[in-house]
């Protein structure tokens, strides 16, 4: 299986903040990778496929860029509704695997 | 607008199964794979396996090879997931989606499992 590595594991960071997240596979993915935004009871809301490309009804404050092993995730001009947690994966096999996720925590 | 529905939360002893249905609308159910995922209490998303709506068709996760089943029923536009022998670790919230290349992932709602004696 490819092996999906997020940092940070958490991180507190204060409203109208630019944060970025990293994700690296344990091989090339090309660039069949996506990311979700999770909170506390919901399902996952697709954020950005394909690595860059954003999912219909996100704000472009989500932006999303990497190839091959290494991807990142930013979230520019932070709000408090972008609390939650923040998973990464790989489609590149039809072995879907996931990054263990990020917590985002508003000061 | 592309719509996964699932069926409700499910109670389960250990040893039993559970089948949990998506019932997709807004798009061409056998055109495109549904994916099974779950997530355990406080856990990460783990991938169950998928199925070929048109086909019927399936690829499992090994971790799930031997105790799930993924079936439909193309003429209502439902994919169903079974898991049998259910252990108490398999208390989770079950998702289906579906991946368009050109769109994205869409998401059901999730379905609660709880399996307990």
């Amino acid at each position: 299986d490819i092996q999906m590595t997020q940092s940070p594991s958490s991180l507190s960071a204060s409203v109208g903040d630019r944060v970025t997240i990293t994700c690296r596979a344990s091989q090339d993915i090309a660039n069949f990778l996506a990311w979700f935004q999770q909170k506390p009871g919901e399902a996952p809301k697709s954020l950005i496929y394909a690595a860059s490309y954003l999912q219909s009804g996100v704000p472009s404050k989500f932006s999303g860029s990497g190839f091959a092993t290494n991807f990142t995730l930013t979230i520019s001009g932070l709000q408090p509704e972008d609390f939650g947690t923040y998973y990464c994966q790989q489609y590149n096999s039809y072995a879907i695997t996931f990054g263990q996720g990020t917590r985002l925590d508003i000061k | 607008q592309v719509q996964l529905v699932q069926s409700g939360a499910e109670v389960k002893k250990p040893g039993a199964s559970v089948k949990v249905s998506c019932k997709a609308s807004g798009y061409t159910f056998t055109g495109y794979y549904i994916h099974w995922m779950r997530q355990a209490p406080g856990q990460g998303l783990e991938w169950i396996g998928r199925l070929n709506p048109k086909t019927g068709g399936t690829d499992y996760a090994p971790r799930s090879q031997g105790r799930v089943t993924m079936t439909r029923d193309a003429s209502i536009n439902t994919a169903y997931m079974e898991l049998s022998s259910l252990r108490s670790d398999d208390t989770a919230v079950y998702y289906c989606a579906r991946l368009d290349m050109t769109s994205g992932w869409h998401w059901g709602p999730g379905t609660l499992v709880t399996v307990s004696s």
